[in-house]
């Protein structure tokens, strides 16, 4: 079993959408979780972290529940530059601090 | 944007040659990372380094092997490359850990073909 998991893509929305993306880590020990996003042949870019509490930044909302060992991504208001693919990321500290990666989640936002 | 650069971009080699991959940063980060991404599986840790001369593998260490002589560099290499070694390689830093977050910057890629 992969140590983050998530939903399979690609996910196709019209603009305006809302759309969320779920994932799941089977390491308890985790400590901290991210979303990055990867445009197409570039480099993957912290989208932002997750906080227990849950955090939003714009038009994106980020939750964490710790014990089902589950994060969420959802995106509001869909837009045509929000297709991308969104990676899950956990933080495990395993004697030095590792960050594990989801296979990621394609986006197409289409007009 | 943090300073982190690969090298090379683009590598064609033949099956059974070695291969070194550079990822060279200005950033003074402790932490280095090198992944490779593969369609249908994402990122997948290879190796990383938390100081010089101190490395861990990742999750496909397998046929990798890694350097770290000093802060700024740390060398990805593949003894004998094989066709399934073709891949984008991703090099990543982050600064010191505090509370468990450890917020990863990648470089641009390089991207390896085996043939």
């Amino acid at each position: 079993r992969k140590e983050v998991e998530q939903d399979p893509g690609p996910f196709n929305v019209p603009e305006g959408a809302t759309v969320a993306f779920n994932c799941t880590y089977s390491n308890s020990a985790s400590q901290s979780f991210f979303w990055y996003r990867q445009d197409c042949r570039k480099e993957p870019k912290l989208l932002m972290s997750v906080y227990s509490s849950g955090n939003e930044d714009g038009r994106f909302t980020a939750q964490l529940n710790r014990a089902s060992q589950y994060i969420s991504l959802l995106i509001r208001d869909s837009k045509l530059s929000d297709s991308a693919t969104y990676l899950c990321a956990v933080n495990m500290n395993t004697g030095g601090f590792k960050t594990i990666f989801g296979a990621g989640t394609r986006l197409f936002v289409k007009a | 944007d943090a300073g982190i650069t690969q090298s090379p971009r683009h590598k064609v080699t033949e099956t059974g040659t070695p291969v070194t991959l550079r990822c060279h940063q200005t950033e003074n980060h402790r932490y280095m990372y090198w992944y490779r991404q593969d369609p249908g599986h994402g990122l997948r840790l290879i190796h990383y380094s938390y100081g010089v001369k101190d490395t861990d593998k990742g999750e496909v260490s397998d046929g990798y092997s890694v350097s770290r002589s000093k802060t700024e560099d740390f060398l990805l290499t593949l003894e004998s490359a094989t066709s399934s070694q073709t891949s984008v390689y991703f090099c990543a830093i982050s600064a010191e850990p505090s509370s468990g977050a450890n917020v990863l910057t990648f470089g641009a890629g390089s991207r390896l073909t085996v043939l």
